[in-house]
């Protein structure tokens, strides 16, 4: 069975531009979340997504969105960058919502850079 | 409030020694799971272990063991005879969820650095 897959790997944006990430969880994985990793606030989550629905928000702007599609691919959006949005962003998917067991299965993440 | 302290940013240990990585947590959830993750250089997480609430059974799974004890709120994880290839840096998490919303808080991570 494939694992979380994320696009792209690398990605270099200079401050007011926007970004897309994607996602996509491992086969029969409904629940997709995102985290931010930086080495200054560590890892934070970002939110989670359940048959496309935003289940949990974590303490982020209005800058940082996503969204869940049909197929429980998910997008992330980082819209006006700032040079602090510069980070490492997981996804990770897990079977389903709401569980605290569900362990939760990480991609390689996406390296962002703002300049 | 949810919270997770590694109070050790950075360990070094030489090839076979055995090591301990602290875990402490916050949390007023009555139930809840505990995890070890581990990053590697290439920077996927990998799920390691998960406790409940309810289970202070302590055990071993090959070279690795872990303390839970409920009274301390701590979570430790201790890696037997470590070698080269776990030198990562090493996460404890807490799994908590509101109302069905779930999202696991993280530690600040313990670099491990294992020496040949």
């Amino acid at each position: 069975k494939a694992g979380v897959t994320q696009t792209p790997r690398y990605l270099i944006k200079t401050r007011g531009q926007q970004v897309t990430l994607s996602c996509s969880p491992i086969s029969g994985h409904r629940s997709v979340s995102w985290y931010q990793q930086t080495p200054g606030q560590g890892l934070q989550f970002l939110f989670e997504y359940f048959s496309e629905t935003q289940r949990n928000k974590g303490n982020f702007p209005g800058r940082f969105s996503g969204r869940q599609f049909s197929n429980s691919r998910s997008e992330m959006n980082v819209s006006t960058l700032e040079l602090g949005d510069s980070a490492l962003y997981l996804c990770a998917s897990s079977i389903e919502q709401g569980a605290r067991s569900a362990e939760q299965f990480f991609g390689p993440g996406t390296r962002l850079t703002v300049l | 409030a949810q919270k997770v302290t590694q109070a050790q940013t950075e360990i070094s240990v030489v090839e076979k020694e055995d090591v301990t990585l602290d875990c402490v947590y916050e949390t007023r959830d009555t139930t809840y799971y505990l995890f070890w993750y581990k990053q590697p250089p290439s920077g996927e997480l990998v799920f390691l272990i998960r406790r409940n609430s309810f289970d202070e059974q302590n055990e071993i799974s090959g070279r690795y063991s872990w303390n839970f004890q409920k009274s301390t709120s701590s979570f430790n994880f201790t890696i037997t005879a470590s070698q080269v290839v776990d030198s990562a840096v090493y996460f404890c998490a807490l799994s908590w969820t509101n109302m069905g919303r779930r999202a696991l808080t993280f530690g600040s991570g313990t670099r491990l650095q294992v020496q040949p």
